[in-house]
């Protein structure tokens, strides 16, 4: 069975650009959540999605960051007019449900702004 | 809001030494306590984890702790092997409450020397 990817492992943009950022969580999992990690950081919290709605969004640092899960399994986070300050592993995780605990990461996607 | 703190942040120990480490939380709600291991250049790998209603927790060489009245959990792994080195996470969440978003400590870089 395969774990939690993501796509582009990595990712370069300039300053202002827009980028996408993909989540596949593991088959069968409902709930999905978006974290990121600075250096040398723990992660923190962005958004969860219970299916296809936006169950807590009170993470996302300001109104560029956007995030979707359109038919409830694939989650793309969307960042706008991106800033130096954005560069950060971008980790999604996943649930099989709101009443489970365990929390499954994928391997992250390394964002750099430059 | 749920704050949580870990500590040591380094720590280094001789091959087959135990290795302790700490981490306290803030809100008395919380009731979900898993640890993360992290390798360089990957996500978090949840390697145990404790519920409040538990107070200790084993798995091979690997333990974890809950003290709820003095609000801290800690993480103690025996046996310490060269694989054992990596940045280690805790994390706090309370499912009913906040969805099971995780509230993460600042890490724990664990080295073992052969």
């Amino acid at each position: 069975g395969a774990g939690v990817s993501q796509t582009p492992s990595n990712k370069v943009t300039e300053k202002g650009k827009y980028v996408e950022l993909r989540c596949d969580p593991i088959s069968g999992h409902t709930a999905l959540y978006w974290y990121r990690q600075s250096l040398g950081q723990g992660p923190e919290f962005l958004i969860y999605f219970q299916g296809t709605g936006a169950a807590d969004d009170s993470g996302l640092p300001n109104d560029r960051f956007f995030a979707v899960r359109p038919e409830g399994s694939v989650s793309t986070l969307k960042i706008q007019r991106t800033e130096r300050g954005d560069s950060a592993v971008y980790l999604c995780a996943s649930s099989l449900n709101r009443g489970a605990y365990e929390q499954y990461f994928g391997p992250g996607t390394r964002l750099t702004v430059t | 809001g749920e704050n949580v703190e870990q500590h040591p942040s380094t720590l280094s120990v001789q091959e087959g030494d135990s290795a302790v480490i700490k981490c306290t939380y803030s809100d008395s709600a919380s009731n979900y306590f898993p640890w993360y291991k992290q390798e360089l250049g990957k996500g978090p790998q949840l390697i145990i984890d404790i519920r409040s209603n538990v107070g200790e927790k084993k798995d091979q060489r690997i333990a974890v702790t809950l003290n709820k009245t003095a609000k801290h959990f800690s993480l103690h792994i025996t046996e310490t092997q060269p694989e054992d080195s990596a940045v280690y996470f805790c994390a706090a969440s309370s499912l009913y409450n906040q969805g099971g978003k995780l509230i993460f400590g600042q890490g724990t870089e664990l080295s073992v020397k052969p």
